[in-house]
């Protein structure tokens, strides 16, 4: 079985500050990992994805994650905040291959606040 | 390409009643899930579909029906809403052979 857990239901942070926003997954088989972002009354959108090529994954607005397999972790990050970053992000795993047929496990979700 | 609707966008039901959510995706994809978002549990599976004419339980199925109606739609029913039904609803695709999903914006459901 797959879980995922993020630390930190809430996190703020002001404008131009480090973004970082944890996530430990545990999988007894080689992980596919996910971040999404969901705007408020939107769905969710792909942020990035490590799919066992390289360990530092960029993705779309800046972000970026880093699998690190000894810590179980795929932590979330973004050097300098933007008003616009403000949402709830989700990080999410999958099995590489096997019967689960893609399906996600989600964690509890993160909710990033950005203070001017 | 539209990617994944959902209709309708939002629903008020009372319990006891009945109704489908009705999800369609325009990429050939050949996965489709159902998912319910509540705050601070994230994303649950009810359904997922691995391919026309196949259906599987999620973590979550107990109170829904599931129906793969060709590649492109994928319903979801609620017999007889409950309360414990209320909910955000999201229908995700996936091309077989890639690992992302992609997903619609959601039905916000109130049963009362």
């Amino acid at each position: 079985a797959q879980s995922v857990t993020q630390l930190g239901s809430h996190v703020s942070v002001s404008e131009g500050a480090l973004v970082l926003l944890r996530c430990n997954y545990s999988s007894s088989v080689p992980p596919y990992l996910f971040w999404y972002v969901q705007y408020p009354n939107q769905g969710l959108q792909l942020l990035l994805k490590y799919t066992s090529a390289a360990t530092l994954v960029k993705g779309i607005n800046g972000f970026e994650a880093e699998f690190k397999k000894s810590e179980t972790s795929f932590h979330l990050t973004k050097p300098s905040a933007h008003m616009s970053d403000a949402a709830e992000y989700f990080c999410a795993v999958s099995d590489a291959g096997g019967t689960s047929y893609g399906k996600l496990t989600f964690g509890q979700g993160t909710i990033l606040t950005v203070h001017p | 390409n539209a990617g994944v609707t959902q209709t309708p966008k939002f629903q008020v039901l009372k319990t006891g009643q009945s109704m489908t959510l009705q999800c369609a995706q325009d990429m050939n994809h050949n996965s489709m899930y159902w998912y319910r978002q509540d705050p601070g549990m994230g994303l649950r599976l009810i359904y997922y579909s691995a391919s026309e004419g196949t259906t599987d339980k999620g973590e979550v199925p107990n109170g829904y029906n599931v129906s793969r109606l060709n590649k492109r739609e994928f319903s979801l029913r609620l017999e007889s809403a409950a309360p414990s039904q209320t909910s955000v609803y999201f229908c995700a695709s996936r091309r077989t052979g890639e690992n992302e999903q992609y997903f619609g914006p959601g039905t916000r459901l109130t049963v009362t």
